[in-house]
């Protein structure tokens, strides 16, 4: 069983439809990242999170260390928000510091 | 901030044949890592890439299968060794600096 579960695993929009991703963790985490991979494979971070809210630009992530959960919102959702977005949890694993990531969840934002 | 590039971008390998890929950072990181995505999987880390010692392995791969170097702060090297189908992923190269991820565009392979 994966430490790291996201939901949904697939997710169709339309343009302008507000996007909420979820993950919860079972591990003790020192951060919570959340990432975009493109169809090309690249990814990029989106976030980085040990507590509380970040905002950049249309992008939310929020997270809840007690009920170890994370959520990233996407509000006016458009086309080129069309990737897989990756939760990545950071935390010490035999004494070093170990990522654990989730599966992704493939978001389509159609016009 | 780092900037990773990172190549070949994707590559159609004959079996048996090896491949090294690069990774170069815009800047020097303290760490970096080699993954390996397999066709609707998540990221798998194969190793550590330690500046100037031998990598660090996690449990399932192994330096004869996927030498790697680093020979500074900026660059590193992963060889895919003696490839089979099997070995067809995406592979991404990754820094990290105070805590903050940064990606390669990855390195498409696909073994025939």
């Amino acid at each position: 069983k994966n430490e790291v579960e996201q939901s949904p695993q697939n997710l169709t929009a339309q343009e302008g439809e507000f996007i909420t991703i979820n993950c919860s963790y079972s591990v003790g985490i020192s951060a919570l990242h959340w990432l975009q991979q493109h169809p090309g494979g690249g990814i990029v971070s989106l976030f980085m999170l040990s507590s509380g809210k970040k905002k950049h630009g249309r992008l939310i992530a929020t997270i809840n260390i007690q009920e170890k959960h994370s959520s990233l919102h996407i509000t006016a959702s458009h086309p080129r928000d069309s990737a897989v977005y990756i939760c990545a949890v950071g935390g010490l694993q035999g004494g070093s510091e170990k990522l654990v990531f989730g599966k992704g969840t493939k978001l389509t934002v159609n016009p | 901030s780092a900037v990773i590039s990172q190549k070949p971008s994707r590559d159609i390998c004959q079996r048996g044949t090896s491949l090294t890929i690069q990774c170069q950072v815009d800047s020097q990181v303290t760490m970096m890592f080699w993954y390996r995505q397999q066709p609707g999987q998540s990221l798998t880390l194969i190793a550590t890439a330690n500046q100037g010692s031998e990598a660090t392995y996690e449990s399932g791969f192994v330096i004869d299968k996927f030498p790697i170097s680093r020979p500074n702060l900026t660059f590193s090297t992963l060889t895919v060794s003696n490839m089979s189908p099997e070995d067809s992923s995406i592979y991404l190269c990754s820094a990290r600096n105070t805590g903050e991820l940064f990606f390669g565009e990855g390195s498409r392979l696909t073994v025939l």
